[in-house]
């Protein structure tokens, strides 16, 4: 079974640039995050999706952030314009409800790091 | 009150040996603990969950200990090898009703010498 894909791997910019993330989920899998960790902390949550629904984009920063997941199963992070503290490394992660219809495992893509110039 | 704190930041442990990660907790209606592992350049693996209604879980050499009344819970690597040398995040969630939002701590940077 194929893992979370995350493209592109590294993605270098100046600041007030814009740049997406991209990410495919596993397989059946309809709730979809993008987390940020920043350099020696732990990911923080950006964004989850139920299918195409953002149910939990508080931490989302909208002024710059958006994001989107048309048909309920890839996705998009787009930053418009980029800033310095923005350089981080974007998680997207995937699961499937678990059998109490509360959420099974995460299961992490292996990221795109961020450097902004 | 929805922080996760972890300690140490950083471990070194002699191959054979035991390595403790620590994590405490204030909401007290997170319900969900799991530990995750990162190596390098990868995204956090799950590696072991418990839930408060235990206050131990064990698969092979890695071990959960929960205490709930003290909001604390602990990883313990057995028989620790240089392959486990990663960075382990623990984490809480409150599972069903916020969708298994996770809120991770700062992260254990674990070296494991030969």
């Amino acid at each position: 079974e194929a893992g979370v894909v995350q493209s592109p791997r590294y993605k270098i910019i100046e600041k007030k640039q814009p740049v997406a993330f991209w990410c495919n989920p596993i397989s059946g899998h309809n709730t979809l995050y993008w987390y940020r960790q920043n350099l020696g902390q732990g990911p923080e949550l950006l964004i989850r999706y139920e299918n195409e629904e953002a149910v939990d984009d508080s931490q989302l920063p909208k002024d710059r952030f958006s994001a989107e997941r048309l048909k309920g199963v890839d996705s998009t992070l787009k930053i418009q314009p980029a800033e310095l503290g923005d350089s981080a490394v974007y998680l997207c992660a995937s699961s499937w409800p678990g059998p109490s219809g509360g959420t099974d495992t995460q299961y992490f893509g292996p990221g795109t790091r961020l450097t902004v110039l | 009150q929805q922080q996760v704190k972890q300690s140490p930041q950083s471990l070194i442990v002699q191959k054979g040996g035991i390595s403790i990660i620590n994590c405490a907790y204030e909401n007290t209606a997170f319900d969900y603990f799991p530990w995750y592992q990162q190596f390098p350049g990868k995204g956090p693996a799950l590696l072991i969950a418990i839930r408060p209604d235990v206050s131990e879980k064990k698969e092979g050499r890695f071990t959960i200990s929960f205490n709930k009344s003290a909001k604390q819970f602990s990883l313990h690597i057995m028989d620790s090898q240089p392959g486990d040398s990663a960075t382990y995040f623990c984490a809480a969630s409150i599972e069903y009703n916020q969708g298994g939002k996770l809120i991770f701590g700062q992260g254990t940077e674990l070296s494991v010498k030969p």
